[in-house]
């Protein structure tokens, strides 16, 4: 079955570390690739998408994240993180031309000052 | 800019009762999505409409039924609630399929 894993299900960080999140997902054919974030109290927002062409894309906030596809990785990366950066951090991704969005089970990051 | 919104926000059911979530979208887009999250399970989608007059299953539609009342309006209806569909509630909307999709603040519902 289609599915998309994040690994790491709790993440804590002191500010100013380097951040990377991984998602991997199933499928052998064409995807477009999410990473959606949601502050405490508040609902998903995007960050940052793939759809095609460079494989390294940036977002919001200093985000980035690249695309693997020899590793069906889409990982999101930060060099520096902050306090305000603490929240639930949701891999999804689209496969072929699927209208289902595929959300991977979110990550928890909790940056300590 | 209300973007898409949700009532109720927070609901508390006993078994067996019904209820209809709604949603509404002011941006004009073609999709919306009815996802349910749960702790450690990330969203899953429970039913979807690519357009308006037209209504799909997604991962877990099982004891839900939804309306597409026309383009703005998707509810969302549990015609007998079961503890299991104690969750979180979010309604979304997209343009142009599931491209970026824009989500309402989340209806909290609790069965008992």
């Amino acid at each position: 079955a289609q599915s998309v894993s994040q690994h790491n299900h709790h993440v804590i960080l002191s500010e100013a570390a380097s951040l990377e999140l991984g998602c991997n997902y199933s499928y052998g054919g064409t995807v477009n690739l999410f990473w959606y974030v949601q502050y405490p109290g508040q609902h998903l927002q995007l960050l940052l998408k793939y759809f095609s062409g460079d494989p390294l894309v940036k977002g919001i906030k200093g985000f980035e994240a690249e695309f693997i596809k020899s590793k069906f990785s889409f990982n999101l990366r930060k060099p520096s993180v902050q306090w305000s950066d603490t929240a639930e951090y949701f891999c999804a991704v689209r496969m072929d031309s699927s209208y289902k969005l595929i959300f991977g089970s979110g990550t928890r990051l909790l940056v300590r000052p | 800019n209300a973007g898409v919104t949700q009532t109720p926000k927070f609901q508390v059911l006993k078994t067996g009762q019904s209820m209809t979530l709604q949603c509404a979208q002011d941006m004009n887009h073609n999709s919306m999505y009815w996802y349910r999250q749960d702790p450690g399970m990330g969203l899953r989608l429970i039913y979807y409409s690519a357009s308006e007059g037209t209504t799909d299953k997604g991962e877990v539609p099982n004891g839900y039924n939804v309306s597409r009342l026309n383009k703005r309006e998707f509810s969302l209806r549990l015609e007998s609630a079961a503890p299991s569909q104690t969750s979180v509630y979010f309604c979304a909307s997209s343009a142009r399929g599931p491209g970026e999709l824009f989500f309402g603040e989340g209806s909290r519902l609790t069965v008992l």
